[in-house]
């Protein structure tokens, strides 16, 4: 399937401080998601995105969707322990299928 | 509330023993669809249905089958689950056609074969 290629892996941040991830692919996606996955939970949609250079926010986090079409970035500004989890990027490939990226572990210490 | 169950959460069973993770929706979805997530590969589509009777292979769907009898429940089915199928696997189901914004993730469930 299509590929979406998440970096970093992993984040080890103090709490406060400021978070960015980004997600590519080589095709071009006409929405981007990024979702949230709680410790012993299920993905949970925290922005969608569905035209090119559009920024949108959701309280401390703000998500763009990349000009090329081909990327997407997600920022959380002042981190608190209960950002902690994996964050996906994902994109629909077809009809209602949805392909993720690998996610992006992150660990705030208090 | 609008929900999407799995059950069994935990499971561990012996290598071949057959086992159904069944999953239920009430939210009248005509869109399901299986996921497992490993660790650095992210969620891997396994099975996924249109609707009742039409399912199809995602992107992983060896050693796994589903059926979709009725619309609200799409269970995945492990024949002769073998160690490699030790993994968290989640539900999803989603409106046929509409936003993809529209996912509704289970609880997951993480199997564990012996």
């Amino acid at each position: 399937g299509q590929q979406l290629n998440q970096s970093p892996q992993s984040m080890f941040i103090q709490e406060g401080e400021d978070v960015s991830m980004n997600c590519t692919s080589s095709s071009i996606f006409n929405t981007w998601l990024w979702y949230k996955q709680d410790p012993g939970e299920g993905p949970v949609l925290l922005i969608a995105l569905y035209k090119a250079g559009e920024l949108t926010s959701n309280g401390r986090l703000t998500a763009q969707f990349g000009i090329t079409r081909k990327d997407s970035f997600l920022n959380i500004s002042a981190s608190i322990p209960s950002d902690v989890g994996i964050y996906f990027c994902a994109g629909p490939v077809s009809g209602s299928r949805l392909t993720f990226g690998e996610g992006t572990q992150l660990t705030v210490n208090p | 509330e609008a929900q999407v169950t799995q059950n069994p959460r935990y499971l561990i069973t012996v290598t071949g023993k057959k086992l159904t993770v069944t999953c239920s929706q009430n939210m009248n979805h005509e869109y399901m669809s299986w996921y497992r997530q490993d660790p650095g590969l992210g969620l891997r589509q396994i099975y996924y249905s249109m609707n009742v009777e039409v399912t199809d292979k995602g992107d992983v769907p060896e050693g796994y089958k589903v059926s979709r009898k009725e619309k609200r429940n799409f269970p995945l089915i492990l024949e002769s689950p073998s160690p490699n199928q030790t993994s968290l696997y989640f539900c999803a189901s989603s409106p046929a056609g509409g936003n993809p914004d529209g996912y509704t993730f289970g609880s997951g469930t993480r199997l564990t074969v012996v």
